[in-house]
């Protein structure tokens, strides 16, 4: 049983459109993450979510939101995407209290064509 | 501003000889360290842990060694393997915060 699961693994889409990514994760765990991963390889954090405070990284442009229907789920809302938008994108959760790891999905990989 | 560095993008290692991959942090908050393994097309997965009050964590053949004055983190696996070959982060958070943050990653290769 999957511990952090994200749909779908693979994503191709055009420019301008607007996609989702869901995320759920079975851990019982407070805090779930948003995760990108661009060309350079580095894995830039995009979103915290705990116990419904976002934080969000000021670089992340608007038009990418976070969702989150319920504690076990954090969606990420991406709108009018654009060609630099393409990347893998991560999710993760992780519990409370600091000194804790953080368990990854398996990535979404998103083209924007 | 990235606060966790790993400034070698790649290192090349024979099998059985021992791997050292190197971290830099500048934020003096963070209190706990962690190093990811990841493979291709899989998300990263947890290898190791330490808190900042410890300067070494040994698990089996992975072993972090922190250097607090010097805002840095090393991990050591001895002996290596070619089952080891692959991307490592490095990763930091503070106390009571939620963000995790992470390195650009090392990719190692261990040569049979």
């Amino acid at each position: 049983d999957t511990a952090v699961s994200q749909t779908p693994k693979y994503l191709v889409t055009q420019m301008g459109n607007d996609k989702s990514i869901k995320c759920e994760q079975n851990l019982g765990h407070d805090t779930m993450y948003w995760y990108k991963q661009d060309s350079k390889k580095f894995l830039k954090i995009m979103f915290s979510y705990n116990n419904k405070e976002l934080i969000i990284n000021e670089t992340v442009p608007n038009r990418f939101s976070p969702k989150s229907p319920d504690k076990a789920h954090l969606n990420l809302h991406i709108n009018s995407l654009e060609l630099g938008d393409s990347a893998v994108y991560f999710c993760a959760s992780r519990g409370s209290g600091g000194h804790t790891e953080a368990f990854f999905g398996q990535g979404t990989r998103l083209t924007v064509v | 501003d990235q606060q966790v560095k790993q400034n070698s993008p790649s290192l090349s290692v024979q099998e059985g000889r021992i791997s050292i991959l190197n971290c830099d942090y500048t934020n003096s908050m963070f209190d706990y360290f962690l190093w990811y393994k990841k493979y291709p097309a899989e998300g990263p997965t947890f290898l190791i842990s330490i808190s900042s009050i410890k300067d070494k964590n040994e698990d089996g053949r992975f072993t972090v060694f922190l250097n607090k004055s010097a805002k840095h983190l090393s991990l050591h696996i001895v002996p290596s393997q070619p089952g080891d070959s692959a991307v490592y982060f490095c990763a930091a958070s503070g106390t009571g915060a939620n963000n995790l943050f992470f390195g650009t990653g090392t990719r190692l290769t261990v040569i049979p």
